[in-house]
Formats: C-alpha cells, sequence, structure tokens
C-alpha cells in the first residue's frame, strides 16, 4: 500500500544549527503539507504546498521556515536557525487531487522527531 | 479561527464494550473531517474521512456520524478490543486540517 516517509525517524541538533526534513510524498498526490506536534500538544498546520509553491500558511511558519520540492519525488523542510521551541515531532502528509476537489483525505508519513539541544 | 474539541479526554473501558468519542468544531465551513488513530510516539493513521455533505462513514467496527450544521461529529467503535487502545483524533479540513486535542482510549482485557 502506497504511504508516506519520512526521514530521518528521529534528529538531534544544536540550536542555531539548520536541519532539513525530508519527505516522500504518495507518487500520484499533488498537495502536500507540514504538520507538527510538540509534546503533549495538539498537531499544528504549518504549511501547505501544491504547484510548487506555498498556498497556505500558518503563523507559525515564519522566515525560519522554508519548503521545497527539490525533484519530482522529496518535499523538504528547512528550519534556518533552529531554537529550542522548534523541538516537536514533524509531520508530512500528501493528499490527490481528484475532478476539482483539492481537500481529499490527507495521508501522513511517521514523522521525525526534532529535539533542539 | 477554527477551534476543535474532543470530550472526554480520557477513556477506560472493559474488552468487547462500545466506544463514543465526541468531537465538535466552532466554524461549520469545512471540505470534510477525518479521524485518525496515533499510537504513542507514532504517526497519524486515516481511519475514516467524511465529506461535508455525508451524515455517516462506515468502516469495519467503525462509524463516524457528521452533523455539519451543529459542528459536531460522532466516531463509534463498537465491541472494543485491547488492540483498539490509542489516542483518536478528530480533524476537520477547511483547505488545512484543524486538530482536536485527542481522546486517549484504553481498553482493559
Amino acid at each position: 500500500e502506497p504511504e508516506v516517509t519520512q526521514t530521518p525517524s528521529h534528529q538531534v541538533t544544536q540550536m542555531g544549527q539548520e536541519v532539513i526534513l525530508r519527505c516522500v510524498p504518495i507518487s500520484n498526490h499533488l498537495y502536500f503539507y507540514w504538520y507538527r506536534q510538540i509534546l503533549g500538544q495538539k498537531v499544528e498546520f504549518l504549511v501547505s504546498f501544491y504547484n510548487n509553491e506555498i498556498s497556505e500558511k500558518s503563523e507559525i511558519f515564519d522566515d525560519q521556515f522554508s519548503v521545497e520540492r527539490p525533484d519530482g519525488s522529496n518535499f523538504t523542510l528547512k528550519i534556518r536557525s533552529t531554537k529550542l521551541e522548534d523541538s516537536a515531532m514533524y509531520f508530512c502528509a500528501s493528499s490527490e487531487l481528484k475532478g476539482q476537489m483539492m481537500n481529499t483525505e490527507a495521508f501522513f508519513g511517521q514523522g521525525t522527531r526534532l529535539t533542539v539541544v | 479561527k477554527q477551534e476543535v474539541t474532543q470530550i472526554p479526554a480520557a477513556l477506560s473501558v472493559p474488552e468487547g464494550e462500545n466506544l463514543v468519542l465526541n468531537c465538535s468544531f466552532t466554524d461549520s465551513a469545512i471540505y470534510n473531517l477525518q479521524w485518525f488513530r496515533q499510537d504513542p510516539g507514532k504517526g497519524l493513521t486515516s481511519l475514516l474521512l467524511i465529506q461535508s455533505s455525508q451524515r455517516e462513514q462506515t468502516s469495519g467496527r467503525l462509524n463516524a456520524s457528521l452533523d455539519k450544521s451543529s459542528g459536531r461529529s460522532t466516531l463509534y467503535i463498537a465491541a472494543s478490543q485491547p488492540g483498539d487502545s490509542a489516542t483518536y483524533l478528530c480533524a476537520v479540513n477547511d483547505y488545512k486540517l484543524s486538530f482536536g486535542a485527542g481522546t486517549t482510549v484504553t481498553v482493559r482485557a
């Protein structure tokens, strides 16, 4: 069964360092998303991406964050200068386009646990 | 801003009992609603998707209802098993998913 895959599963980084979280969405999906879940809190939306550009972003997604689809299969989230409060589980998700309906079922990866020390 | 609330926050039942998980949301202008399962430290597994035009969706022992006008959805799990122990998340979709905090279910053998 097709699935969203994320690497690495766990990353530890020092405060101020740049990190890149990687995702391979399901192959025929056109919409890609990043969400995060701080320990003990709700899953929060960060950004959605369609047709090689950001379609929507939350107030969390400030200038330290960026997303990219560097090739036909990968989707990345870059955090430029990590802070302690960026420690969280980061989830990638994808969904397909069915006709004109863009908001179809979202499928999530297993997440990358980012720990900033 | 969409707010999603799930009640109860935790639930413990003996095996075989039916489960009822509630979700409410403040803005009824949604495209669909998804229920997810999350095991500790793991990702989100999609259980059911209900389109805004639907009232109900079923998959095996799971049944979800949606009353968009009143901003409510209910997930029913029939004949619970210990393997159903997990956190269940409700998420409403209005171009992005807004999640509730979840209901943590423990099914006792």
